[in-house]
């Protein structure tokens, strides 16, 4: 099985732009969840998709947003981009069901914000 | 708040046992993961404890106590390739939900 891809792998942005950053999980995985890992404060849980609706949400402004495609495929959102969103944001998938807990995670897309 | 804590940095030599310990204080608790993630790699799953004990998987193994809120993971016949950071991760929703929260990391450096 193909494991999870993540597009782009590096992306420069402008303070104040938005960026899109895609995610596909392993084929069968239902769960998409999004995480931002940065030097300083970690790994940073920031939403779950699960059949296409929001499962759990972490504690991160309303800039950053995301969404679940039929086929489990997910994009994230971050709007009005700032210094501080510079970070690796790292996609995990899973099966989802009930007693699930190993997640698998992507390469990552490292976002720099200058 | 929740909050997880681990040695920020552990030194052992090749073939050596070491043991990186987790202490936890979340708001809800429905299993402890660990999680080990190269310098410019995605984290990759080791082991899950969702009741007390001990997990063994090979080389390595994990232990929870939920009433201590601590757990440990064993790294046994340590190779150079085990140098990496290791993050514990506290799953904190019930049934299948997957949020996360993570340790702060311990950096493993193996010697020769």
């Amino acid at each position: 099985k193909a494991g999870v891809t993540q597009t782009p792998r590096y992306l420069i942005k402008t303070r104040g732009q938005q960026v899109t950053l895609s995610c596909s999980p392993i084929s069968g995985h239902r769960s998409v969840s999004w995480y931002q890992q940065t030097p300083g404060q970690g790994l940073q849980f920031l939403f779950e998709y699960f059949s296409e609706t929001q499962r759990n949400k972490g504690n991160f402004p309303g800039r950053f947003s995301g969404r679940q495609f039929s086929n489990s495929r997910s994009e994230m959102n971050v709007s009005t981009l700032e210094l501080g969103d510079s970070a690796l944001y790292l996609c995990a998938s899973s099966l989802g069901g009930q007693g699930t807990y190993e997640q698998y995670f992507g390469p990552g897309t490292r976002l720099t914000v200058t | 708040g929740q909050s997880l804590e681990q040695p920020s940095e552990v030194t052992a030599v090749e073939g050596a046992i070491v043991q990186i310990n987790c202490t936890y204080q979340t708001s809800g608790f429905y299993g402890l993961s660990w999680y080990q993630q190269h310098d410019g790699g995605a984290p990759t799953f080791l082991s899950y404890n969702g009741l007390d004990g001990l997990e063994e998987t090979g080389r390595f193994s994990s232990f929870l106590s939920r009433s201590d809120s601590y757990g440990y993971l064993l790294l046994q016949e340590l190779q150079m390739k085990d140098s990496a950071s290791y993050f514990c991760a506290v799953r904190d929703t019930k049934g299948g939900g997957n949020k996360l929260t993570f340790g702060t990391g311990t950096q493993l450096k193996v010697e020769l």
